[in-house]
């Protein structure tokens, strides 16, 4: 069975700090894949990032930049300079249908990040 | 603006009402999806059309519904619900496959009384 724990249940930061929010998994599969979504006040989920697990390349864009270490079966997520704007429930998920019938998405727990001013 | 286009926004209804919730997209995504999210939980699949099939579903009551008329539109049929269904319904789309993301809708926030 896959597991996502996103450990940290809610973060505080001011406004200018990195933060990092940190995301573990478990998965039997060899291929799989991981995703993290944004969800503002308003109820919708954004859609950020996918990484594929034969792919540990780590990304940066812009203030985001993700870390994968699948030694570690971890894929951590760092905001540098954090704005008010990036205040949001933040979910990482991973997914191992990789076949035309739909992909089923285990979510994180979530972890809420207020930045404040 | 989000690609998924979801109605209403609010609902607000009795346990004896019937209601639908609309979930429409545009971006030629073959597989469409309902979650059901409470307050501070993640969203929690309950549905999964693939093909205008129906694909999966999580073991979810009779008084909720799907349908799929075609590969735009999902609608999720409500019947006699209880006061615990109270929650963000969303919906989302994707390509199908395992590596695609799913685009979520804003969701309709269901208000049972």
């Amino acid at each position: 069975a896959q597991k996502v724990t996103q450990a940290q249940t809610e973060i505080s930061v001011v406004e200018k700090e990195d933060v990092t929010l940190d995301c573990v998994y478990e998965t039997r599969d060899t291929t799989y894949y991981l995703f993290w979504y944004k969800q503002p006040p308003s109820g919708e989920l954004v859609f950020l990032i996918r990484r594929n697990s034969f792919d540990e390349q780590n990304e940066i864009s812009g203030r985001y930049s993700w870390n994968f270490q699948k030694s570690t079966s971890s894929f951590n997520f760092t905001i540098t300079a954090s704005q008010v704007v990036d205040s949001a429930v933040y979910f990482c998920a991973l997914s191992e249908i990789d076949n035309n019938a739909g992909n089923m998405l285990t979510f994180g727990g979530g972890t809420r990040l207020m930045v404040k001013p | 603006d989000t690609e998924v286009t979801q109605t209403p926004k609010h609902l607000v209804m009795g346990m004896t009402n019937k209601k639908s919730l609309k979930c429409e997209q545009h971006m030629g995504h073959r597989a469409m999806y309902w979650y059901k999210q409470k307050a501070k939980k993640p969203p929690e699949l309950m549905f999964v059309y693939s093909y205008e099939k129906l694909s999966i579903n999580e073991s979810v009551p009779s008084r909720f519904s799907p349908e799929c008329p075609n590969s735009s539109l999902l609608n999720l049929h409500l019947h006699a619900l209880q006061p615990e269904d109270s929650a963000l319904y969303l919906c989302a789309s994707s390509w199908g496959q395992g590596n695609q993301p799913q685009h979520f809708g804003d969701g309709t926030r269901l208000s049972i009384l």
